[in-house]
């Protein structure tokens, strides 16, 4: 049972780069989610979705882009890094938006 | 827009003292639910419990303990007889039942050392 998993574990990027952070889920979850973890602020909320072709904005969208083409599957994606976006991300799913929700193993990211 | 405050952001204690983790949340809605969630160093994220507003009883588990005070807007955290391995982040977290359909709001969280 994988339960979400993250792609890369880590990843360093060049300002200006991009990248897709991968998130898959296998426990048909229809809400799924992208958080970024910095020291000091918690887990904020980039974007969610509440199923298949749903998609919005969390606490802090600039930079980010995510869609949702099938149930299992969340991509985010980095437009242009930025120094800013030094981050780790987790992304998560749940059954429904007030369940419990279960997180990958987050990814590392670095822009230099 | 739902908030939740956990104003302690780091606490030491001895091996087998008892510690209280602080949480106050804010929210509109008359049906909500709590949850706090587990960090070890090793960066995974643990749900520990999940409560909703209609629920004001405490919950015991083991050596962890939570306290749902409508009054005071407040869902703490006791670890009784806190252990080495109970050094984490622990975060607080809300979601509202019928405001929108934003997922959980999270605290900034509160960093647990326990010394031995």
């Amino acid at each position: 049972n994988a339960g979400v998993t993250q792609t890369p574990k880590f990843r360093i990027l060049k300002i200006g780069q991009s990248m897709t952070l991968q998130c898959a889920q296998d426990m048909n979850h229809e809400y799924m989610s992208w958080y970024r973890q910095d020291p000091g602020m918690g887990l904020r909320l980039i974007h969610y979705s509440v199923g298949a072709g749903i998609t919005d904005q969390g606490e802090v969208p600039n930079g980010y882009n995510v869609s949702r083409s099938t149930t299992e599957d969340f991509p985010l994606r980095l437009l242009s890094a930025a120094p800013s976006q030094t981050s780790v991300y987790f992304c998560a799913s749940s059954y429904s938006r007030n369940s419990p929700l279960h997180f990958g193993n987050g990814t590392r990211l670095t822009v230099t | 827009a739902q908030k939740v405050t956990q104003a302690q952001t780091e606490i030491s204690v001895v091996e087998k003292e008892d510690v209280t983790l602080d949480c106050v949340y804010e929210t509109r809605d008359t049906t909500y639910y709590l949850f706090w969630y587990k960090q070890p160093p090793s960066g995974e994220l643990v749900f520990l419990i999940r409560r909703n507003s209609f629920d004001e009883q405490n919950e015991i588990s083991g050596r962890y303990s939570w306290n749902f005070q409508k009054s005071t807007s407040s869902f703490n955290f006791t670890i009784t007889a806190s252990q080495v391995v109970d050094s984490a982040v622990y975060f607080c977290a809300l979601s509202e039942a019928y405001s929108g359909n934003t997922p959980l709001v999270f605290g900034k969280g509160t960093r647990l050392s326990v010394i031995a």
